[in-house]
């Protein structure tokens, strides 16, 4: 099966910086995800990493060890509009296309 | 362009009544999934579809699910018999073929409710 953890709840000053960390166990790896949900609305994708390494996308960066079965997001410059559901996701082999989804993390971003 | 489009925006059943829930993807996306959501917990992988054929039904928690694709676009996710569990937001993502297959979009959901 697949295991994929990360923290529930989180919560942020506006203009600060906050790091998302998820860890997984899967049953193999092809890529790692991470989608934005705000309450009551479809999640949409922010990032993929395939290799380790630091993707870096506007204020938001992402960061993978596979070896550490690891990664974080990073959202930096907070505003408000950033509060939301922030959901860590792991494609386990590269002809499987589901995705394999933590509980997500909850960021309250407040002024 | 259009998005992903689910219908209905809400579904309030009776324990033990059939539903039927509807997906329309981004025209010219090959790959359908279904998936769904439960308070508090992350998304539970259902069904993907390639084409009009499912290669992965594993998610699909009972034989009272089933789920069907035709024309290679929409797709109906069907509930028989359903039970108070069955109470969860049920989302719909379409992605388009490699290389580009890794971004899933996915749609506003069908909120569930089994009375």
């Amino acid at each position: 099966g697949q295991n994929i953890d990360q923290p529930t709840e989180m919560t942020a000053t506006e203009g600060a910086i906050v790091q998302i960390n998820c860890t997984y166990q899967t049953s193999g790896f092809n890529g790692l995800f991470w989608y934005q949900q705000h309450a009551g609305e479809a999640p949409t994708f922010l990032s993929y990493n395939v290799l380790d390494g630091l993707e870096e996308k506007g204020r938001f960066s992402s960061f993978l060890s596979r070896s550490k079965g690891y990664s974080y997001l990073l959202l930096k410059e907070l505003q408000m509009k950033d509060s939301a559901s922030y959901l860590c996701a792991v494609r386990a082999r590269a002809n499987d296309y589901k995705l394999s989804f933590g509980a997500g993390t909850t960021v309250t971003v407040r002024a | 362009g259009a998005g992903v489009s689910q219908s209905p925006s809400n579904k309030v059943t009776e324990k033990g009544k059939d539903v039927e829930l509807r997906c329309d993807p981004i025209s010219g996306h090959t790959a359908l999934y279904w998936y769904r959501q439960s308070l508090g917990q992350g998304l539970e992988f259902l069904i993907y579809f390639q084409g009009n054929s499912a290669p992965d039904k594993s998610g699909l928690p009972s034989d009272r699910f089933s789920a069907e694709r035709t024309g290679g676009s929409v797709s109906t996710l069907t509930i028989q018999r359903t039970q108070q569990e069955d109470s969860a937001v049920y989302l719909c993502a379409s992605s388009s073929s490699p290389p580009n297959d890794y971004e899933q979009y996915f749609g506003p959901g069908t909120r569930l409710t089994v009375t």
